[in-house]
């Protein structure tokens, strides 16, 4: 079956790079997507990806695709305190859902 | 930009009470959804609609119903409330019709529900 897996804790630095990891199932073309969520606040989508493509870039973050292993990361540059939050991974699913993982804090050490 | 709403950031209601959460989206969006979220479980889909007066079944429906009369509003309703109800409701839209190939989900900023 479908599923979305990441690891449920990140701890890095201010200033160092954080590289949130997710794996997925999904064998057919798809899109894929990450979202932020701040303490007490909703989700916010950051970006996508669809499965052709091998990365993206908007500004401090980074998307990495690895389609073999289906393997998707979010690389953010430069790690302030404000990116302190919940990152969720979602693949689209069938009927206009998406797979959600169980999300990953991100922890900022000053 | 999208915007989606709802109607309480914080309520706090009493066993037994009937609850109704309410979510409104303007960007003329299809699908709309409804989760709950609660910590080491993630996001668990309660309900969900694809067109006005349609709805279907998440995850975890049991002691909820949903009512979508109008496009734009999606309800939540707890029909008695109880404490393993207690949770941060989450409400979603987003665009999907048979020729959709994305369809990313914009959330409102949540309610924290508290039933004592």
């Amino acid at each position: 079956g479908e599923d979305v897996e990441q690891s449920l804790f990140l701890s890095v630095r201010e200033g160092d790079s954080s590289v949130i990891n997710c794996t997925y199932t999904d064998s057919s073309s798809t899109y894929l997507y990450w979202y932020k969520q701040e303490p007490g606040a909703g989700l916010q989508l950051l970006t996508y990806i669809f499965s052709n493509m091998d990365m993206k870039q908007d500004q401090r973050l980074t998307v990495l695709l690895n389609k073999k292993d289906k393997h998707l990361s979010l690389r953010i540059a430069d790690t302030q305190t404000g990116d302190s939050a919940i990152y969720f991974c979602a693949e689209r699913g069938s009927n206009y859902q998406l797979i959600w993982g169980a999300g990953t804090k991100l922890i900022i050490k000053p | 930009d999208v915007k989606v709403t709802q109607s309480s950031r914080y309520l706090v209601k009493r066993t037994g009470e009937k609850v109704f959460l309410e979510c409104v989206q303007d960007m003329d969006h299809e699908n709309m959804f409804w989760y709950r979220q609660d910590p080491g479980l993630g996001l668990r889909l309660i309900y969900f609609s694809y067109d006005v007066k349609m709805k279907e079944k998440g995850d975890i429906p049991e002691g909820y119903s949903v009512s979508r009369e109008k496009k734009e509003r999606f309800s939540l309703i707890l029909e008695s409330a109880s404490t393993n109800q207690t949770s941060m409701y989450l409400c979603a839209s987003s665009f999907g019709t048979p020729t959709t190939k994305r369809y990313e989900q914009y959330f409102g900023p949540g309610t924290r529900l508290t039933v004592t």
